[in-house]
């Protein structure tokens, strides 16, 4: 299995504008884990969902933030519209429900929101 | 809600020490607790998971033990080398299948 991939690895764009995170978790694994991580506030988890339903949406920090999981296979994380406080490494793990699994990370988006 | 914490929240030590990593949380009911490593710029990579029916896993020069009566966990790195320099996570499971992280621990070895 190649692992949880992320895309773009980084991404640049103009305040206002429109991004969209991309992932694709470990084939099996049913659930999947968005998080943002700065140097001021650390890991911080923004939405997980389990069999592609958004279970804990909290941590989202705004209704600018949205996220998706139409199957298995792909879950989507949208900024619209961007500000530079977005501006974060986002990460995308996924795990499996039996008790044994821990997380598995993917590479992470490096956003910058200029 | 878990509270995960880690100290020291920096470490330097010169090549060649063992050195131990500590993280504490306030919520004993956990299902395992897990340790990563993350390099600058990079994400982060699983170094051991411990089940929460186990005391300790041990990978090369790796140790990690967990307490969970006390709230405690330690990883330990034997003979540290520049290579090992890093910032060091745990995150702890609970029975809801909500994970927690800890703030992290900077690494560096000292050649």
């Amino acid at each position: 299995d190649a692992g949880v991939i992320q895309s773009p690895r980084h991404e640049v764009t103009e305040m206002g504008q429109e991004v969209t995170l991309r992932c694709k978790p470990i084939s099996g694994h049913d659930y999947l884990f968005w998080y943002r991580q700065t140097m001021m506030r650390g890991l911080e988890l923004l939405i997980y969902f389990n069999n592609n339903v958004p279970i804990d949406d909290s941590g989202m920090p705004e209704d600018r933030f949205s996220a998706k999981m139409p199957n298995a296979s792909f879950s989507t994380l949208k900024i619209q519209p961007s500000e530079p406080r977005d501006s974060a490494v986002y990460f995308c793990a996924s795990s499996h429900n039996r008790v044994g699994y821990g997380y598995t990370f993917g590479s992470g988006t490096r956003l910058t929101v200029v | 809600k878990q509270e995960v914490t880690q100290i020291p929240a920096a470490l330097s030590v010169p090549e060649g020490e063992n050195l131990v990593l500590n993280c504490s949380f306030t919520d004993s009911a956990i299902y395992n607790l897990q340790w990563f490593r993350q390099d600058p710029g990079k994400g982060l990579t699983s170094l051991l998971l411990i089940q929460s029916s186990q005391r300790e896993q041990t990978s090369g020069r790796l140790n990690a033990s967990l307490d969970k009566s006390s709230g405690r966990s330690t990883l330990y790195i034997a003979a540290s080398q520049p290579g090992d320099s890093a910032t060091y996570l745990c995150a702890v499971r609970l029975t809801g299948n909500q994970f927690y992280f800890g703030t992290g621990t900077s690494l560096t070895v000292i050649p």
